[in-house]
């Protein structure tokens, strides 16, 4: 099984809702990742779980909180978002120090109304 | 100077045309070339990865980096309507902080029948 696996793969949300996207892997991969993606552009980091510990915020607005329940799954709760927050948000997992082989899921395409 | 400079193309050529797509890059510090493939709505999928210089191949796929100019490339040989997607190239450094990848904005590119 060599793949992340994200729901859902489209939502629409209100500026005043609360939401989750989830991820998912069962490689045994201990890293983590959460990405943004706007149109045309290339994916954006945004936070990095090493062994389940949050080890990189790239300075993200706090309407983004990510959580890592246990080593196979990734949330990103979704609170209070504005119209420019709608992206691509693309989940990636690898080995500890072998992001240079991270697998990414497919996406949850987002559109905040 | 951005730190990776990727032409975004696009780039169009006939079936069974060998392809070139290349990067550049600034930041001598980068030791881990990744190329990766994304078709439209979907997530990124890693093609290959190179550490330092060399060349590396697989299949139609050929990657090289050249750490001396700081040029890196893909080959596409005998392409495909298939091989249509963007190709995004990739680094990272080496050591314990090798989360982040930093990526080029991608070449979008046609393969016609």
């Amino acid at each position: 099984d060599t793949e992340v696996t994200q729901t859902p793969k489209h939502l629409v949300m209100g500026m005043t809702n609360k939401k989750s996207l989830k991820c998912e892997q069962h490689m045994g991969h201990r890293a983590m990742y959460w990405y943004k993606q706007k149109a045309k552009k290339p994916p954006e980091l945004m936070f990095v779980y090493s062994y389940e510990k949050l080890s990189i915020n790239e300075s993200v607005p706090s309407r983004f909180s990510p959580e890592c329940p246990n080593s196979s799954l990734l949330n990103l709760h979704l609170h209070a978002l504005q119209p420019e927050d709608s992206a691509l948000y693309l989940c990636a997992s690898s080995h500890i120090g072998r992001n240079t082989e991270a697998f990414f899921g497919q996406g949850t395409r987002l559109t905040v109304v | 100077q951005k730190e990776v400079e990727q032409d975004p193309g696009p780039l169009s050529v006939p079936e069974g045309a060998i392809v070139s797509l290349n990067c550049t890059y600034s930041n001598s510090a980068f030791q881990y070339f990744m190329w990766y493939r994304q078709y439209s709505r979907k997530g990124p999928e890693l093609l290959m990865y190179t550490y330092s210089s060399g060349n590396k191949e697989d299949g139609r796929f050929t990657a090289q980096v050249d750490k001396s100019s700081k040029y890196i490339s893909l080959f596409i040989r005998d392409s495909q309507p298939s091989d249509s997607a963007t190709y995004l190239c990739a680094m990272s450094y080496s050591g314990g902080s090798n989360y982040k990848l930093t990526f080029g904005k991608g070449t979008l590119l046609t393969v016609n029948p």
